[in-house]
């Protein structure tokens, strides 16, 4: 199993592109969720998703649009990209159990928006 | 709302010494509480997870935690700690409410000199 795959690794924006941050997982888990790591705050939740069709917000939701049309694909979209959204981002994938099984991490994708 | 504190940016540990990365928690009910661990350009990957049953929960590369919950606190310890320990720990506490999201601590930097 590859485990959650992130696309691209590295990406640098301009301020108000748009582009979306593929996420992937060969697990057949229901669970999947987007997190920002931004220096001395930990993970913030941006969007998350309890199965394929069902999208909800998290934490930190504006200017992040999510969909998912598949089990395994989880695509987060900026949609005008801003200098306060440079930041790692990580998708995130666990089975049901209400979340109480580990979740997998992908590697990030590190986004600098100029 | 939940969530969890750790009160340290960073704790310095001597090789072979024990260890001991702090967290508390604020959670309505009885909590579930995890660690992961976060090495340099990586996602991150599952410790151990306190969900109900004995204090002391063991985990991944040797690492154990002890809930106690008069003091509200889920702090991480090994008893003799190794310079590959050495990475950004993160606490989390499962959100009660729709979804069942993880509400992650800002880190620790764990450093482990020879």
């Amino acid at each position: 199993n590859a485990g959650v795959t992130q696309t691209p690794k590295f990406q640098v924006l301009k301020t108000g592109q748009s582009m979306t941050l593929q996420c992937a997982q060969d697990m057949n888990h229901e669970y999947m969720s987007w997190y920002r790591q931004d220096p001395g705050m930990g993970l913030r939740l941006i969007h998350y998703s309890v199965g394929a069709g069902i999208t909800d917000q998290g934490e930190v939701p504006n200017g992040y649009n999510v969909s998912r049309s598949t089990t395994e694909d989880f695509p987060l979209r900026l949609l005008s990209a801003a200098p306060s959204q440079t930041s790692v981002y990580f998708c995130a994938s666990s089975s049901t159990g209400g979340n109480l099984n580990e979740q997998f991490f992908g590697p990030g994708t590190r986004l600098t928006v100029l | 709302a939940q969530s969890v504190a750790q009160p340290e940016d960073q704790v310095n540990v001597a090789e072979g010494n024990p260890l001991t990365v702090k967290c508390t928690y604020s959670v309505s009910g009885n909590p579930y509480l995890f660690w992961y661990v976060q090495y340099p350009n990586r996602g991150l990957q599952f410790l151990l997870k306190y969900i109900t049953g004995d204090n002391l929960v063991k985990g991944s590369y040797g690492f154990e935690a002890e809930f106690n919950k008069s003091q509200t606190s889920f702090h991480l310890k090994k008893p003799s700690a190794l310079v590959s320990d050495s990475a950004l720990y993160f606490c989390a506490v499962r959100d009660k409410g729709k979804g069942g999201k993880l509400i992650f601590g800002q880190g620790t930097e764990l450093s482990v000199k020879p």
